[in-house]
């Protein structure tokens, strides 16, 4: 089971407004509306940033917004801030109940 | 608030079954509102979908893995269990147990959260 596709590394400076990808096919992020996307901090539990492409769980800065266009899903994260500095994955249903992972990527705040 | 923690033996040998189990504490995993789910992370690597399971019994897994996962429920206990057979030192990761919510129109699952504190297996003789 081939995971999603996400750029390795990203990076930005604070304030700045950075954006990473991740990409499937039509039969996960393409055919359905539900890409989650967590952060993970180096040995810590991952979090729940973005549910149902473009939702917030309660508690999550605004600066997180998801989208989505065709197979590819998008994290934006606004007014980049050190604290933002982690790992992110997305995560996709891909039908039959399963799921797959993006690889990650590491977001440096420069 | 619900709270998971995983627990089961850091250290199994290849060729071993590895057994962990997830305690649910703030909630009951008796219920048809979530699904409930392992999740792997091998040392420096991505997040890995291994199955979940319903409170009806079924479970789901990922077809890499399904032929050697079994996840099963004890609701007496409000736990729910991961054992992965024949393992080898590819098997080394963080486990993890969480809840799955799922969307609510087609019971289609979709986010993960909250998450256990994750429990390092190594595989090695």
């Amino acid at each position: 089971q081939s995971v999603l596709t996400q750029p390795a590394s990203v990076s930005g400076s604070p304030g700045q407004s950075i954006t990473i990808s991740c990409t499937g096919t039509s039969s996960d992020v393409g055919n359905y509306k539900l890409v989650s996307w967590y952060q993970q901090y180096p040995g810590k539990v991952p979090k729940l940033m973005i549910y149902e492409g473009s939702k917030r769980p309660s508690g999550v800065s605004n600066r997180f917004s998801g989208s989505k266009s065709g197979n590819t899903a998008s994290l934006t994260i606004s007014d980049l801030q050190a604290e933002d500095e982690a790992d992110y994955y997305c995560c996709s249903y891909a039908g039959s109940n399963t799921l797959k992972f993006g690889g990650g990527t590491r977001l440096s705040v420069l | 608030q619900v709270q998971l923690q995983e627990s089961g033996p850091g250290l199994v040998k290849p060729s071993q079954t590895l057994s962990l189990t997830c305690t649910v504490s703030g909630g009951s995993i008796n219920s048809d509102a979530y699904y409930w789910s392992w999740i792997r992370q091998n040392p420096g690597q991505g997040l890995e979908w291994i199955g979940h399971i319903y409170y009806t019994g079924s479970t789901y897994s990922n077809p890499s893995l399904k032929s050697r996962v079994i996840i099963s429920l004890d609701t007496s206990k409000n736990q729910f269990s991961l054992k992965l057979s024949s393992v080898t030192a590819a098997d080394t990761a963080v486990y993890y147990c969480a809840r799955l919510s799922y969307k609510s129109s087609s019971y289609d699952p979709g986010w993960f959260d909250p998450w256990g504190h994750g429990n390092l297996v190594t595989v090695s003789s």
